[in-house]
């Protein structure tokens, strides 16, 4: 059974750091997977999407990785800005979505 | 854009009600899902639907139910609301769960509380 695994759960950093936020999946068997941001008492927002084909996205400050094999993705923020602060979800579409619990970022001015 | 909408933001109900939860997306996509998110429990998938009349349990079904009549449309109910329903219920719709490239599009989430 595909269990989706993302550690840190928090993470405080100052603004300007770049920051790297771990997910890691146990069967590679994947059709894509995703990053989402959920800001608080709010939906989720589709920040990238990686066909399990490919091996990183890119939108603006914001990089993706996937490495199928060890079953690991990585989000790279850029320069984080306060505004980056929020949790940040992955999921691995097989067959179904299989979420993460979250890492919750917070950038302090 | 991809829109997914949900009917209400907030919604205060009591005990033992019957509640509708309504999901509306404009892109056509063939499936639709209701999750729910709890704290320290994640988002829990409740029930999806891949086409018209048709419905799929997820993880926790129990106490819930679904209706999909039109394609556009994903109603989540709860036939007899209790106080373990309170939770943050998210939509959301994608053209194909077998599909890499397809993204899912959630909603902007109900928060129901059941008193």
């Amino acid at each position: 059974k595909q269990e989706v695994t993302q550690i840190p759960a928090a993470l405080s950093v100052p603004e300007g750091e770049n920051l790297v936020l771990n997910c890691s999946f146990t069967d590679s068997a994947i059709y894509n997977l995703q990053w989402f941001r959920q800001d608080p008492g709010k939906g989720l927002t589709s920040l990238l999407l990686i066909q399990s084909s490919q091996r990183e996205q890119t939108s603006g400050r914001l990089n993706a990785s996937l490495d199928k094999s060890s079953g690991r993705s990585t989000l790279y923020i850029a320069a984080s800005q306060p505004g980056d602060s929020a949790t940040y979800l992955c999921a691995v579409l097989d067959y179904q979505l299989i979420w993460g619990a979250g890492t919750k970022l917070i950038i302090k001015p | 854009d991809v829109k997914v909408t949900q009917s209400s933001r907030y919604l205060v109900k009591r005990t033992g009600e019957k509640v509708f939860l309504e999901c509306v997306q404009d892109m056509d996509h063939e499936n639709m899902f209701w999750y729910r998110q709890d704290p320290g429990l994640g988002l829990r998938l409740i029930y999806f639907s891949y086409d018209v009349k048709m419905k799929e349990k997820g993880d926790i079904p129990e106490g819930y139910s679904v209706s999909r009549e039109k394609k556009e449309r994903f109603s989540l109910i709860l036939e007899s609301a209790s106080t373990n329903q309170t939770s943050m219920y998210l939509c959301a719709s994608t053209a194909s769960t077998t599909s890499s490239y397809n993204e899912q599009f959630f909603g902007p989430g109900t928060r129901l509380t059941v008193l």
